[in-house]
């Protein structure tokens, strides 16, 4: 099945700063998700984007399908950005979605 | 925000119970998942449900047995677990299958 790995496994950032996470994945993909996973366990949408750019306030990220990876920008980073980001994908007509290991934030004051 | 609501939230049963998981969709979604997410492994899914038919069973052991009476509602039954199976499990929805999927707060399920 399809490998995803992301980078860094964990992140720690002084408010205000910048970041960037890596996904990379190893077959083409259909479906590419972003998500931020708070400390109750909610998985909450970030971006869904299988190709391209897309911004929402302070997050952006870029999917460059050809070369198989996703990146997730972080700017300006607040200590409510804490927690797992993670990159999941879906290939083919398939429905799973395939999860990597995500990337642990943590924004100090 | 989320349209997808999961009871209980919490749970602790023992091995020789029975219980289940409920999980409704308000977002008029045609697809439905359950997912694992234990503490060493990554989030893994389950079953897949589409148009209230599963379309996949990710090779799950039988002590968990889905059930999807219709588009909206998604069950997990539990019996006669083992400790291991402690773990956060969480339900997803789209509107179809492929398409962008939206997680519930899930369930933290402690098997004593």
């Amino acid at each position: 099945g399809i490998q995803v790995e992301q980078s860094p496994p964990d992140l720690i950032l002084q408010e205000g700063a910048n970041s960037t996470l890596r996904c990379n994945f190893s077959d083409s993909v259909n479906n590419l998700q972003w998500f931020h996973q708070n400390p109750w366990g909610q998985l909450i949408n970030l971006f869904y984007i299988p190709s391209g750019t897309k911004q929402n306030g302070r997050l952006s990220a870029t999917t460059v399908a050809t070369e198989r990876y996703s990146l997730l920008y972080i700017s300006s980073s607040q200590t409510t950005d804490s927690g797992v980001y993670f990159c999941a994908v879906s290939t083919g007509t398939a429905s799973k979605l395939t999860f990597g290991t995500g990337t642990r934030l943590q924004v100090t004051l | 925000e989320t349209g997808v609501t999961q009871t209980p939230r919490h749970l602790v049963m023992g091995m020789t119970n029975k219980k289940s998981l409920k999980c409704e969709q308000h977002l008029g979604h045609n697809a439905m998942y359950w997912y694992k997410q234990s503490a060493k492994k990554p989030l893994e899914l389950m079953f897949v449900y589409n148009f209230k038919e599963q379309t996949e069973n990710n090779s799950v052991p039988s002590r968990f047995s889905p059930e999807c009476p219709n588009s909206s509602h998604l069950f997990l039954h539990l019996h006669t677990l083992q400790p291991e199976d402690s773990a956060l499990y969480l339900c997803a929805s789209s509107l179809d299958r492929s398409y962008e999927q939206y997680f519930g707060p899930g369930t933290r399920l402690t098997v004593t």
